[in-house]
């Protein structure tokens, strides 16, 4: 299969907990991104980190890169129900940077 | 950023018909498009690369004789779902490509195709 894969497939928490989603990839990339997508809609963009990052922080947004491992991981911090959705990472290569996405994490936040 | 649509939004048809969605970049001339397939529940699977003024690059089991791809011009992708079959029900969606290697990808809102 050409996806990657991420864990945990769904993830449950309460309102102002962290959350933590993993994804790992199987090709080389250029860039991974992180996307968000509520139910039946489209994507929204959330972060890109490139190969040669490690880490990188966009508001409540962290996302690490381990290129060795091939993996990335994204953390919400103080989450709300708001961010309640299923998030994609996706390994971005070739000249115009195609897409390879995870296999995706519901992410259910209780009030 | 950049905008992209896609029309229709929602298409309902019958088995064995044809549906063509469309997929344009609105403020942005996108030599490349590349269109994805998502089943419920499920993530986005890429489908094909569409090159403006050549023919499309379809990703390994995509049949390219059932989904045409056609990039006519800077603007315009489109994807014909011949002969459809409930199995091809699913939400498409198309994005833009961008020349620069590290620039986020601009999506379109998707397509539900639902096949009776």
């Amino acid at each position: 299969s050409q996806q990657g894969e991420e864990d945990p497939q769904a993830l449950s928490i309460q309102e102002g907990e962290n959350a933590t989603m993993n994804c790992s990839y199987k090709t080389s990339i250029n860039n991974l991104q992180w996307y968000r997508q509520n139910s039946g809609r489209g994507l929204v963009h959330l972060i890109l980190i490139r190969s040669n990052e490690r880490e990188k922080h966009s508001g409540r947004l962290r996302v690490t890169l381990d290129t060795s491992k091939k993996s990335s991981s994204l953390l919400i911090t103080a989450s709300r129900a708001a961010d309640t959705a299923s998030y994609f990472c996706a390994g971005g290569s070739g000249g115009y940077n195609k897409l390879i996405f995870g296999a995706g994490t519901r992410l259910a936040v209780h009030p | 950023g950049a905008v992209v649509s896609q029309h229709p939004s929602r298409v309902i048809c019958k088995s064995g018909t044809s549906v063509k969605i469309e997929c344009r970049s609105l403020d942005f001339q996108a030599t490349t498009m590349f269109w994805y397939r998502q089943f419920p529940k499920q993530s986005l699977m890429l489908m094909a690369t569409s090159n403006e003024g050549s023919k499309a690059t379809y990703e390994q089991g995509v049949e390219k004789d059932k989904f045409l791809i056609n990039h006519a011009s800077l603007t315009l992708s489109t994807l014909t779902v011949t002969s459809a079959h409930p199995e091809d029900s699913s939400f498409y969606i198309c994005s833009q490509g961008s020349p620069q290697v590290n620039n986020e990808q601009f999506f379109g809102p998707g397509t539900r195709l639902t096949v009776l």
